[in-house]
């Protein structure tokens, strides 16, 4: 059974219209939660850390907030800029490693 | 500040032989985790190494094994290659603290023919 599940696999936007990415996990202790934002040949790239059920960060048109069961990517009025993959990944208590979704695809068009 | 660096780029190897991956962390980051992905799939945990000693290990077989040298930079030796082994290897550097994130070289991308 997967620990971390995300949805939609992908998801095609237009420029300016708002959407959100869903992470959902199943681990027994949560010490933090991960997204990360990668593009095509690159390694991924830190965007957020959340610790605690109702928890939210912010950057530029990012948002992302955490429930006990949980995690939406909130994304306001994107630009092509934002198209990429977006990755969750969990981390368990006692743990440090990260146990990742599989990602959402997004594509924003101008 | 140079960020995670890892070496070759590409490499293009032949089912049953043994190939050797580099990384160097990001500067101050004293504990390296290697990665794997597959097409389309999110990273999987291989091993992660931290004073030199691998602290914790994923789902792979003994044909993956690592090294970190005193520097903290490390290596990831595969033997006996597969096809299946076709993938972006991903290191990744951390400080030591738990909750410090994960800071991801560019990869290297493995073919296995």
């Amino acid at each position: 059974e997967d620990q971390v599940t995300q949805s939609p696999e992908a998801l095609r936007l237009q420029e300016g219209e708002s959407s959100s990415l869903n992470c959902s996990y199943t681990v027994s202790g949560l010490r933090g939660l991960f997204w990360y934002r990668q593009d095509p040949g690159k390694g991924p790239e830190f965007l957020f850390t959340l610790y605690s059920a109702g928890e939210e960060k912010e950057k530029e048109r990012l948002k992302a907030t955490l429930t006990k069961k949980e995690s939406f990517l909130h994304i306001t009025a994107p630009k092509p800029e934002d198209s990429a993959t977006y990755l969750c990944a969990v981390q368990e208590s006692g743990y440090s490693t990260l146990t990742f979704g599989k990602g959402t695809m997004l594509l924003v068009s101008p | 500040d140079a960020g995670v660096t890892q070496s070759p780029t590409h490499l293009i190897k032949t089912r049953g032989q043994q190939v050797t991956l580099r990384c160097s962390p990001k500067s101050g980051h004293d504990t390296v985790s290697w990665y794997q992905q597959a097409l389309g799939q999110g990273p999987q945990f291989i091993f992660q190494y931290y004073e030199e000693e691998e602290r914790q290990r994923g789902n792979f077989p003994d044909r993956f094994s690592g090294h970190q040298f005193p520097n903290y930079s490390s290596e990831l030796n595969v033997n006996a290659l597969l096809l299946g082994d076709s993938a972006l290897y991903l290191c990744a550097s951390s400080r030591t603290a738990y909750n410090s994130p994960l800071h991801f070289g560019n990869g290297t991308r493995l073919t296995v023919t």
